[in-house]
């Protein structure tokens, strides 16, 4: 099957730095990449959903500045935490979305484990 | 009301039972239903991708829509240790909108 990748799969910073995590597609061509994140016995919260060469639709409540995402290429999506703290310690998803044989469907990522201390 | 609701669990069978997993939504505009397995600090899996009402199969797993009811079932045959994970139901209008996903079910199967 498809497979999406991050980078790094776990980070630990201190409070006011920033973070980047990279998402990338391996063999198939991301039209739209989500970022999702997750709290412990949560489901996934949909933070953003990012089109390659567009600016990035932010869902309700998630700050762009705070959380930036840029999709330079159809395999690639960054997201950049900034001046991190410790209530953004999460566990973050990515996900990309195209075309797979005959079949449009999305791929999550592995994720990233970030710990902000 | 939520959009996706999931018993949580935590849900605990023998091996080799029949698990049972179900979803209810409420927006009658879904289509397209999935079911995703996710392990511990892991990313989720896609495990059954259904298009409107009916049954799939695939393997040891079954996947149950009833738009009627807007109720959706997973049902795992023979389960194994291994299947021990989280189990999210999602679902999505069209093949282009952002997916729902309900907050997923603990299952443990134990030897």
């Amino acid at each position: 099957g498809a497979v999406v990748s991050q980078h790094p799969s776990r980070v630990i910073c201190k409070s006011g730095t920033s973070v980047k995590i990279e998402c990338r597609s391996l063999d198939f061509q991301a039209t739209t990449m989500f970022w999702y994140r997750q709290f412990p016995k949560k489901s996934l919260m949909l933070m953003a959903t990012s089109n390659e060469g567009s600016k990035a639709t932010y869902e309700q409540g998630v700050e762009k500045d705070k959380f930036l995402i840029n999709h330079a290429s159809l395999t690639l999506s960054t997201l950049t935490v900034t001046s991190a703290h410790p209530e953004d310690s999460s566990f973050y998803i990515c996900s990309a979305r195209g075309l797979v044989g005959p079949q449009e469907t999305q791929y999550f990522g592995p994720g990233t484990r970030l710990l902000v201390l | 009301q939520k959009e996706v609701e999931q018993d949580p669990g935590p849900l605990s069978v023998p091996e080799g039972a029949i698990v049972s997993l179900n979803c209810t939504y409420s927006n009658s505009a879904f289509q397209y239903f999935m079911w995703y397995r996710q392990y511990s600090r892991k990313g989720p899996e896609l495990l059954m991708y259904t298009y409107s009402s009916g049954n799939k199969e695939d393997g040891r797993f079954t996947a149950q829509v009833d738009k009627s009811s807007k109720y959706i079932s997973l049902f795992i045959r023979d389960s194994q240790p291994s299947d021990s994970a989280t189990y999210l139901c999602a679902m999505l209008e069209g093949s282009y909108d952002k997916v729902i996903f309900g907050p997923g079910t603990s299952l443990s199967v134990i030897p």
